[in-house]
């Protein structure tokens, strides 16, 4: 069965700072994967997501990920965090459909 | 740009009462699931749905929940006696056949009082 880890429950990052939310899958054929982000109270917004193609996808928010299929990975990063980046993100993979989430990394950005 | 729509944003209920949490997905799709998100905690698959029935539901998905396409155009998520811990976001997504990714809806926060 399909699974995605996301290891780290909370990262503290000062604003301005380079941000990298890990996230690795467990899928038997090329995955589907995603990044949402969710404020507190608020519904799911995509970031980003990989099908095919370059490994790695450029999203919104000036957010990227790098798919590697050797280390099972989908890591999201941002050269620069905004105080606005602050909310939870998670990692997802999709199989004939239905979605299977992380746990989720909550962010928190210092000033 | 076409979105999947839920209402309400928000219901609070008695324990023990029905709820119907209301979808409009996007016109054109023709798989529709819902998911749930307790506080704090992630989001959890319930129950995929595709040619007015259901086509897989996860263990959370017990004879107290059910769904409905009564129309067109709306998909319901039905609970009929409410507990406490049915507190939750409440996510309705749609997909286009043959498309594997889902869009989801903003939620409907439940609070079952």
């Amino acid at each position: 069965a399909q699974s995605v880890t996301q290891p780290d429950i909370h990262i503290t990052v000062s604003e301005g700072a380079s941000l990298e939310l890990r996230c690795n899958y467990s899928y038997g054929a090329t995955p589907y994967l995603f990044w949402y982000v969710q404020s507190p109270g608020q519904g799911l917004q995509l970031l980003l997501k990989y099908f095919s193609g370059d490994t790695l996808v450029q999203g919104i928010k000036g957010f990227e990920a790098e798919f590697k299929r050797s280390q099972s990975s989908f890591n999201l990063r941002k050269p620069s965090v905004h105080w606005s980046d602050a909310a939870e993100y998670f990692c997802a993979v999709i199989n004939a459909g239905k979605s299977t989430f992380g746990d989720g990394t909550t962010l928190t950005v210092k000033p | 740009e076409p979105e999947v729509t839920q209402t309400p944003s928000h219901q609070v209920t008695q324990m023990g009462q029905e709820v119907i949490l209301r979808c409009v997905p996007i016109s054109n799709h023709l798989y529709f699931y819902w998911y749930r998100q307790i506080l704090g905690q992630k989001v959890e698959f319930l129950v995929s749905f595709y040619n007015n029935e259901i086509s897989e539901k996860s263990e959370i998905f017990d004879d107290q929940f059910s769904v409905e396409r009564p129309d067109g155009s709306n998909f319901t998520l039905k609970i009929r006696s409410t507990k406490l811990e049915d507190s939750a976001m409440y996510f309705c997504a749609s997909r286009l056949y043959g498309n594997t990714e889902a869009f989801f809806g903003q939620g409907t926060r439940l609070t079952v009082v």
